[in-house]
């Protein structure tokens, strides 16, 4: 079992609609949770950090957090053709020693089409 | 305020070699982790440094190896290198936080073994 699991899409979704991407990991000990969009070719960038369960909502993004189902969303409302990317999802752990680390899925690839 | 800087952005090597990625955190960071991003899947994670020492590694063998200096920037020297180490080398940089402090990442180092 993969520690972070994603659906690899492509999941397409038509320009204003709500984009749902999902997200479960397998390790309880994970301490926060983090959505990274991607370009291609680019580097990640943070768009949302969570860590109580619940919602969170910042501009057109919301990230869902169940902890006890160990899950993990990502809305986008009013989705743009610039959302077009690949969003991963990525949960921090504590390593033995001292420090953190993330822990990536596949990420899913986003396609806004006109 | 500058970001995460990464030299070089591409570099072509051949089987055998032996190659030194560059990195300098973000202004008032002082861990930087490095991860690999082989094509289509999630980062993974190398090593992460703090007070100039290697915290942790992640699955990958000795000849990944790395260093961080007084001024926190760091290097990643990857030895006997293989067709299969072709990828994106992103370095990420951290500060004290809570636990809803993200990771910001540098642009990249794409490496192409041939």
């Amino acid at each position: 079992q993969k520690e972070v699991e994603q659906n690899s899409g492509p999941l397409s979704v038509p320009e204003g609609a709500i984009a749902s991407l999902n997200c479960t990991y397998s390790d309880r000990g994970s301490q926060s949770f983090f959505w990274y969009r991607q370009y291609s070719g680019k580097s990640p960038e943070l768009i949302m950090s969570i860590y109580s369960n619940g919602d969170k909502e910042d501009g057109r993004f919301t990230a869902q957090l169940n902890k006890a189902s160990q899950y993990v969303s990502l809305l986008i409302r009013d989705s743009q053709p610039s959302d077009s990317a690949t969003y991963l999802c990525a949960t921090r752990i504590l390593l033995l020693g001292g420090g953190n680390k993330l822990t990536f899925g596949t990420g899913t690839q986003l396609k806004v089409e006109l | 305020d500058a970001g995460v800087t990464q030299s070089p952005t591409h570099l072509i090597k051949t089987r055998g070699q032996q190659v030194t990625l560059r990195c300098s955190p973000k202004s008032g960071h002082d861990t930087v982790s490095w991860y690999q991003q082989a094509l289509g899947q999630g980062p993974q994670f190398i090593f992460q440094y703090y007070e100039e020492e290697e915290r942790q590694r992640g699955n990958f063998p000795d000849r990944f190896s790395g260093h961080q200096f007084p001024n926190y920037s760091s290097e990643l020297n990857v030895n006997a290198l293989l067709l299969g180490d072709s990828a994106l080398y992103l370095c990420a940089s951290s500060g004290t936080g809570g636990w809803d402090y993200g990771y910001t990442f540098g642009s990249g180092t794409r490496l192409t073994v041939v």
